[in-house]
């Protein structure tokens, strides 16, 4: 079982709609991850947080809007999407991130929010 | 830019050995991790080198050269289980993932 807990586990929604996704770690971990993965390809890392900051977005579009309430939690907030936004939404953690000199410090990852966008 | 290619589909048969290659060429490197993942799961942690040199793990062992931009994965006594996508993924100021390699393990 994976020590990060993304909920819900499959998402489907239509292109007006607004939506979340969860996701919450209790490894102490200070730096957190939005990774986007679309079918056969990799994760393509969508945004960083580090000690609740956003230190990395990776010119993602404002449909996607990334909040981190505490060290703990990870939000994505999903508004007016479009169907090539379906994809699989990998939530991540690490004790530190690149930023800050963890650069050892392997990504816990989540096992992901399966988007369908309608 | 930032490039890190890996061969898309392996095959190979229980109880052999099968090594993965990644090549990169990054702007910074600051270490490397390759990550299992099976289909439909997270991708899980493998390995990490920061140092040229072999990394042995039990059955897993990886192996970097930073002059030459390369790195590979081992596998050895490969198993059913084994069968999945192996990622290679470099740090730059920020993990990078490359291309990811299908490996298929059959009896």
């Amino acid at each position: 079982d994976t020590e990060v807990t993304q909920t819900p586990k499959h998402l489907v929604m239509g292109m007006t709609n607004k939506k979340s996704l969860k996701c919450e770690q209790h490894m102490g971990h200070r730096a957190m991850y939005w990774y986007k993965q679309k079918a056969k390809k990799p994760p393509e890392l969508m945004f960083v947080y580090s000690y609740e900051k956003l230190s990395i977005n990776e010119s993602v579009p404002s449909r996607f809007s990334p909040e981190c309430p505490n060290s703990s939690l990870l939000n994505l907030h999903l508004h007016a999407l479009q169907p090539e936004d379906s994809a699989l939404y990998l939530c991540a953690s690490s004790q530190a991130g690149p930023k800050i000199g963890g650069y050892n410090s392997p990504l816990h990852f989540g096992n992901g929010t399966r988007l369908t966008v309608t | 830019g930032q490039n890190i290619d890996q061969p898309t589909e392996m095959t190979a048969t229980e109880g052999a050995i099968v090594q993965i290659n990644c090549t990169y060429q990054t702007s910074g490197f600051n270490g490397l991790f390759w990550y299992q993942q099976h289909a439909g799961e997270a991708p899980t942690f493998l390995s990490y080198n920061v140092l040229d040199g072999l990394e042995e793990k039990g059955r897993f062992s990886s192996f970097l050269s930073r002059s030459k931009g390369y790195s590979y994965l081992l596998l050895k006594e490969l198993q059913m289980k084994d069968s999945a996508s192996y990622l290679c993924a470099v740090i730059t100021d920020k993990l990078i993932f490359g291309t990811g390699t299908r490996l298929q393990v059959f009896p």
